[in-house]
């Protein structure tokens, strides 16, 4: 019934590694999100495919990769991983690209050593 | 900075009594919308309003917009324990992105 779930919740790694966060949606959307949420709280859009088709790449290290390989799924691989990139993950998905109301994971909590 | 201003930062109440949490922006939108987040949470969407709207409702929620001021409120009437939670703004505009607010801490008491 999870509308929108992620995998792993949590995830400890050591500086250096490199990791992928998986991003499910089971709501037929057709736009899917990932934004980054630091210790303050500050969220932050990182990307964003429509139709398997990046439409928003923010000005992100190209450490982070996101793919799409279909509209249900949006995943995001971090290679050679650093302490600042330890923050909470969400994926989101909505329907269209109008900015309507958008439906969240529970977040993938990345704490690197 | 495109983020909005919410305030107050953090707002503790007792049950019962109603909440009001602020957001501020700087550039034209398309709509706002408010959003929950319970601690350990994903965001839940509660209410968007358009540009063109200066009021809206859903059940104990209300939503006003200004665009004049380029502001809007989240009103919490009657609130209960289980609204303690972070409460976020966040406006579309014309950069296909929702921009976030900082967010409103709120801590209803039993």
């Amino acid at each position: 019934d999870t509308a929108v779930s992620q995998t792993p919740k949590y995830l400890v790694t050591q500086m250096g590694n490199d990791k992928s966060i998986k991003c499910e949606q089971n709501l037929g959307h057709d736009t899917m999100y990932w934004y980054k949420q630091d210790s303050k709280k500050f969220l932050k859009i990182m990307f964003s495919y429509n139709n398997k088709e990046l439409i928003i790449n923010e000005t992100v290290p190209n450490r982070f990769s996101p793919k799409s390989p279909d509209k249900a799924h949006l995943n995001l691989h971090i290679n050679s991983l650093e302490l600042g990139d330890s923050a909470v993950y969400f994926c989101a998905s909505s329907q269209g690209r109008q900015l309507m109301k958008q439906f969240f994971g529970p977040g993938t909590r990345l704490t690197v050593l | 900075s495109q983020q909005g201003e919410e305030d107050p930062q953090a707002l503790s109440i007792q049950e019962g009594e109603n909440a009001t949490m602020n957001c501020s922006y700087k550039t034209s939108i398309n709509n706002l919308q408010w959003y929950r987040q319970n601690s350990g949470r994903g965001l839940v969407h509660l209410i968007l309003i358009r540009s063109n709207e200066r009021e809206k409702h859903s059940g104990r929620l209300r939503v006003t917009l200004d665009t004049s001021k380029k502001s809007s409120s989240l009103l919490i009437t009657a609130s209960r324990a289980a609204d303690t939670a972070s409460y976020f703004c966040a406006r579309s505009g014309n950069t296909g992105k929702l921009i976030f607010g900082q967010g409103t801490t709120l801590q209803v008491k039993p």
